[in-house]
């Protein structure tokens, strides 16, 4: 079985400061994870993925996240936060093993970056 | 830009009534999805398609059923509507059978069942 979770319900940070927001994930082969924003009233955006390769993985909006197997953690990151970050962030996997089955999501963080 | 456009986004609907979400791709997607979010709970699949005229039932079927007869459209469908239905539902879709594929997702249609 394969399951994703996010440990914060919430994330504030100052605007300027780096934030993170956290994702654990378990799988039984390989994961590929995903990192997905969504604005108010607004569908999900695709923000990034790790499918293999280099553990820092960057994407959207100067986000990045990295993969760290032994933790079994895929965190995103950023550098220095603005307001218009603030959203909800859900992080998703899917294991390499169960083939093109659909993403299984976290319930998702909501960030906060403060003016 | 992939586009998944869900037609209706904002609907209001009495107890009882039989209710149509309509998503529509223009990618030529193989891999559609109906997704229900709430808070709290995060995204929960309803149900999904690999291909024209194939449906399977994600974690939380009960009360929806899906058609799909023509490769670009997604419909859910809410057979008797509840207000325990009352929810954000988003529409999805992807490429082909590798599981690395990104999944884009529509604007969300919000349902209120009165």
């Amino acid at each position: 079985a394969q399951s994703v979770a996010q440990p914060e319900d919430q994330v504030k940070v100052a605007e300027g400061n780096p934030l993170t927001v956290k994702c654990t994930y378990s799988v039984s082969g390989n994961p590929y994870l995903f990192w997905y924003v969504q604005y108010p009233n607004r569908g999900l955006q695709f923000l990034l993925k790790y499918i293999t390769g280099d553990n820092l993985v960057k994407g959207s909006y100067g986000f990045e996240a990295e993969f760290n197997k032994s933790q079994t953690s895929f965190h995103l990151k950023k550098p220095s936060a603005l307001v218009s970050d603030s959203a909800l962030y859900f992080c998703a996997v899917r294991d390499f093993l169960s083939g093109n089955t659909p993403l299984v999501f976290g319930k998702g963080t909501r960030l906060s970056v403060i003016a | 830009d992939v586009k998944v456009t869900q037609s209706s986004r904002y609907l209001v609907k009495r107890t009882g009534e039989k209710v149509f979400l309509e998503c529509v791709q223009d990618m030529d997607h193989e891999n559609m999805f109906w997704y229900r979010q709430d808070p709290g709970l995060g995204l929960r699949l309803i149900y999904f398609s690999y291909d024209v005229k194939m449906k399977e039932k994600g974690d939380i079927p009960e009360g929806y059923s899906v058609s799909r007869e023509k490769k670009e459209r997604f419909s859910l469908i809410l057979e008797s509507a509840s207000t325990n239905q009352t929810s954000m539902y988003l529409c999805a879709s992807s490429v082909g059978q590798t599981p690395g594929n990104t999944i884009y997702f529509g604007e969300g249609s919000w349902l209120t069942v009165v």
